[in-house]
């Protein structure tokens, strides 16, 4: 199986400044075939489901703000939540997808400072 | 606009098996576009991917779980399911059902049911 190790496993930050989780894979996710990677990161606010932020490690799915991105390749990826708000508290986790079984990490919590 | 529910019961006895269901509406398993899945978190823990399905039956499942594991699909009620058998105390969760983003497997998940707790207690 492919490890997803996220870090820090919990941060702090005040209001309106940035949040950075980092995810690395114990292998490479990047396809080069199709020049992707199988990446996906998830937000988890208490007693919801997950609700998928950023796939192929860098795309936004609909509706989400543009304050969140995803970046990196290969092996190392970043969330970065800008302008933290409010509402953005919650557990993050990345997910690989490509190989099976998806696995993810263990998850980021984000708290306001 | 896409809804998940889970269905089933919220204890099970040690050694028995955990039964539940995914209904889905707003669309249509049968339209054959993508997979269904289900994925489960220990209260305070992580996510885990048990197994997904597609419309014609085709499974694929966790190995860790493999040998316990059974998913099924029933188009015509657009209901898919989920059998875990011989459960112990390490197999109390939240279940959730979820939507892959694509026909394919592994994948992301885009949409997820809200879940179930399931307690194995005697």
């Amino acid at each position: 199986d492919i490890v997803m190790t996220q870090s820090p496993d919990s941060l702090a930050v005040s209001l309106g400044e940035r949040a950075t989780i980092n995810c690395k894979s114990s292998h490479s996710i990047f396809y080069s075939s199709n020049n992707k990677n199988y990446l996906a990161w998830y937000q988890q606010k208490p007693g919801q489901p997950p609700k998928l932020l950023i796939y192929w490690a860098s795309t936004r799915e609909s509706g989400v703000p543009d304050r969140f991105s995803g970046s990196g390749s290969g092996t190392d990826f970043t969330l970065s939540i800008n302008s933290l708000q409010a509402e953005d508290v919650g557990v993050y986790y990345c997910q690989q997808h490509y190989s099976t079984p998806p696995t993810f990490g263990q998850g980021t919590k984000v708290e306001i400072k | 606009q896409l809804q998940l529910q889970e269905s089933g019961p919220g204890l099970v006895k040690p050694s028995e098996t955990l039964s539940l269901t995914c209904t889905v509406s707003g669309d249509s398993i049968s339209s054959g576009t993508y997979y269904w899945g289900w994925i489960r978190q220990p209260p305070g823990k992580g996510l885990e991917w048990i197994g997904s399905i597609y419309y014609g039956g085709t499974t694929s499942y966790n190995p860790s779980l493999k040998s316990r594991v059974t998913i099924s699909v029933d188009t015509s009620e657009d209901h898919f399911s989920l059998k875990l058998s011989s459960v112990t105390a390490a197999d109390t969760a939240v279940y959730y059902c979820a939507r892959h983003g694509e026909a394919a497997t592994p994948y992301y998940f885009d949409y997820w049911g809200q879940g179930t707790l399931v307690t194995v207690s005697s």
